[in-house]
């Protein structure tokens, strides 16, 4: 079946050092990723999405990178703050069909 | 920013009572979507709805469950009967455009069923 899954639960990170958070995804159908930052007591916030037909898509402090031959999504994100403490959702789907799967969640810890 | 925006934060409720939780999503926004979440799981989508009716609906959303858009800015979902199980964070979510470009997820509803 489809699922989207995440490697590591929890990663802990020194404030200003980079942050890799990575997922796998096993529909090959999907083609729009979304990461999502959840904050405690809130709903997921927006990050940054990637369509299947780029391999690479820079924001502010952040760049996404999927791999479509190994369903690979990954979330980098530069000189962590303490503020990008959260949990850090990846989600898939096909994009004309408006249900988005997400993956289990990775805590991201910044140690100050 | 605009925001979509939930009440109550927080719901308690016994079993096989009727609940219903509400949404008021992004005044221009068309499509509207609630997902859950289970405590420590993932966010789990449970329907999708357009132009007054249900796009799309997960295996969770039974008949138990409802959507509705009663105006023009609440959207609405009902369990008619709870069950323990449903205890969880519910997320609505609204988006301008077709499909999940950009969603914008209110805060949740945290539904708790004794």
């Amino acid at each position: 079946g489809e699922s989207v899954g995440l490697h590591l639960p929890t990663l802990s990170v020194q404030e200003g050092d980079n942050s890799i958070i990575n997922c796998a995804y096993s529909n090959s159908a999907s083609d729009y990723f979304i990461w999502y930052k959840q904050e405690s007591g809130k709903g997921p916030q927006f990050i940054i999405d990637i369509r299947s037909n780029m391999d690479k898509r820079q924001g502010q402090r952040v760049t996404v990178l999927l791999n479509k031959t190994v369903k690979h999504l990954s979330l980098q994100i530069a000189a962590t703050q303490p503020g990008d403490s959260a949990v850090y959702f990846c989600a898939e789907t096909v994009s004309n069909t408006g249900k988005l799967i997400f993956g289990q969640g990775t805590t991201l810890q910044v140690k100050p | 920013e605009p925001e979509v925006t939930q009440t109550p934060s927080h719901q308690v409720t016994q079993m096989g009572q009727e609940v219903i939780l509400r949404c008021v999503p992004i005044s221009n926004h068309l499509y509207f979507y609630w997902y859950r979440q289970i405590l420590g799981q993932k966010v789990e989508f449970l329907v999708s709805f357009y132009n007054n009716e249900i796009s799309e609906k997960s295996e969770i959303f039974d008949d138990q469950f409802s959507v509705e858009r009663p105006d023009g800015s609440n959207f609405t979902l009902k369990i008619r009967s709870t069950k323990l199980e449903d205890s969880a964070m519910y997320f609505c979510a609204s988006t301008l455009g077709q499909g999940t470009e950009k969603l914008f997820f209110g805060s949740g509803t945290q539904l708790s069923v004794l």
